[in-house]
């Protein structure tokens, strides 16, 4: 089983109309991440958190908000969804006991807003 | 400029030829150094990171990192069709307060040719 999984996988919403990505872990990692890729323009970090009580804002939090429900799982929502946010959404963990603080990404949510 | 520069490709070569992915990045408190392989529709995979300057190498892929040009490498030998992906460089600065922030390179696609 995979240790980062995402839901949904795929998604088709409207302008206006609010999402939910989750994201669960079973790493035992206690940092979580979002992330969205762009052709172009790589990944670029939205919201991260380093314990359940933490959260933090990443390059391009603006239209994005995150919940963290337990160590394990972080959700992304967007409130009112726009066209501009139609991309590739990757959750990611990593270990704070780990000097290099290492990654770990899950398969990701195409997401498309129409 | 962005912190960290990556030539996009595609890099097309053929079976068993020896590959050389670089990035050039410009932010000096970077002090852990990472390639990911992302393959179409999955999500990035670690393959390996350095800490300083010198080569790692693990199996067919060896990563340098010369900190004094502010450059990175990842050679693969022995190309093969499997090989064919993207390939992200990613780079880490500690934040204020703890934890580290990754920056990513834009990617390399790789195409192995049989």
């Amino acid at each position: 089983d995979a240790d980062v999984t995402q839901t949904p996988r795929n998604r088709i919403t409207k302008t206006g109309k609010r999402i939910m990505l989750e994201c669960s872990q079973t790493k035992g990692h206690d940092r979580m991440y979002w992330y969205r890729q762009d052709p172009g323009l790589g990944l670029r970090l939205i919201y991260y958190s380093f314990d359940v009580k933490d959260i933090n804002k990443g390059e391009i939090s603006d239209g994005y908000s995150v919940s963290r429900q337990a160590q394990a799982k972080f959700s992304l929502s967007l409130e009112s969804a726009i066209p501009n946010q139609t991309a590739l959404y990757f959750c990611a963990t990593s270990d704070s006991g780990q000097g290099s603080d290492t990654q770990y990404f899950g398969p990701g949510t195409r997401l498309t807003v129409l | 400029q962005k912190e960290v520069e990556q030539d996009p490709g595609p890099l097309s070569v053929p079976e068993g030829a020896i590959v050389s992915l670089n990035c050039t990045y410009s932010n000096s408190a970077f002090q852990y150094f990472m390639w990911y392989r992302q393959y179409s529709r999955k999500g990035p995979e670690l393959l390996m990171y350095t800490y300083s300057s010198g080569n790692k190498e693990d199996g067919r892929f060896t990563a340098q990192v010369d900190k004094s040009s502010k450059y990175i490498s990842l050679f693969i030998r022995d190309s093969q069709p499997s090989d064919s992906a993207t390939y992200l460089c990613a780079m880490s600065a500690p934040y204020t307060g703890g934890g580290n922030k990754l920056t990513f390179g834009t990617g390399t696609q790789l195409k192995v040719e049989l």
